[in-house]
C-alpha cells in the first residue's frame, strides 16, 4: 500500500456542483494532514490543515476518518477557478518530513 | 512581491555539468526545504534546513548538495547533472507564528525551477 494514495481523476464537474475527493494513508499513527492546491506548472499552495476530525473554510471542508485512514476534501458550489490539482499531504509521525500524494485533478466546466 | 523566489526559473543543461539552483525568502522563516516533482510522483524531499547550521538529508539526497548561506537563502547544487535529474524543483519555507508550533507544518513554496538535463 502506498503511503499516501489519491485518485488521479480528472473529476469533471459542472459549475455549482459539489465534489469530494478522498486520500488514503498507510501510517495509522499519522496526526497531521494537509490539502494543497496546485495549478498547472505552478507551486503548491496550502488550502487547509487538518489536525483533528476536520476543518472548514468557506466552501471547502476537510474531514478525517481515522478508523478507515482517509481524509476527504469537499468543495461546495464549485467555481471555474477551482480547477486545479489537489494534493494530499501527510506528516510522518515523529519526523519533520511530509509525504505528498500525486494529486487529484479537478476540472470545473461552464 | 513574491515572498519565496527561485532562480533560474528554467534551465537546460548537459550531462556532467554542475548547476546551482537558488532560493531566497523574505518571510523571515527559519525552515527551508528543497523538493523535486516528477510526473506521476508526489513531491519528494531532497534536503531541509532548520537554520543556518542545521542541514538534513531528505529521502532523495543522492546526487545533490545544499548550502544555507543565510537564514533567507538556501541553494541546491547538482555536482554532475544526469538526465534523470530532469524535474521541477521547488523550494519551500515554514516558520513559527501565532504561538502555534503547528504553524511550522504550513509550507510556502517558491514558483519552481524547471530543469532539463540533456
Amino acid at each position: 500500500r502506498k503511503e499516501v494514495e489519491q485518485d488521479p481523476g480528472p473529476f469533471n464537474v459542472p459549475e455549482g456542483a459539489t465534489v469530494a475527493f478522498n486520500c488514503t494513508y498507510s501510517n495509522s499513527a499519522s496526526q497531521s494532514f494537509f490539502w494543497y492546491r496546485q495549478d498547472c506548472r505552478k507551486e503548491p499552495k496550502l488550502l487547509m490543515s487538518v489536525y483533528s476530525s476536520g476543518n472548514e473554510d468557506g466552501r471547502f471542508t476537510a474531514q478525517l476518518n481515522r478508523a478507515s485512514q482517509y481524509i476527504s476534501l469537499l468543495i461546495r458550489d464549485s467555481k471555474l477557478s477551482d480547477s486545479a490539482t489537489y494534493l494530499c499531504v501527510v506528516k510522518v509521525p515523529g519526523t519533520y518530513k511530509y509525504i505528498f500524494g500525486t494529486g487529484t485533478r479537478l476540472k470545473v466546466l461552464a | 512581491d513574491a515572498d519565496v523566489t527561485q532562480t533560474p526559473r528554467n534551465r537546460i543543461t548537459k550531462t556532467g555539468k554542475r548547476i546551482m539552483l537558488e532560493c531566497s525568502q523574505t518571510k523571515g522563516h527559519d525552515r527551508m526545504y528543497w523538493y523535486r516533482q516528477d510526473p506521476g510522483l508526489g513531491l519528494r524531499l531532497i534536503y531541509y534546513s532548520f537554520d543556518v547550521k542545521d542541514i538534513n538529508k531528505g529521502e532523495i539526497s543522492d546526487g545533490y548538495s545544499v548550502s544555507r548561506q543565510a537564514q533567507a537563502k538556501f541553494s541546491l547544487s547538482l555536482e554532475s547533472a544526469i538526465p534523470n535529474q530532469t524535474a521541477l524543483y521547488f523550494c519551500a519555507t515554514s516558520g513559527f507564528r501565532d504561538r502555534d508550533p503547528r504553524s511550522y507544518n504550513e509550507q510556502f513554496f517558491g514558483p519552481g525551477t524547471r530543469l532539463t538535463v540533456l
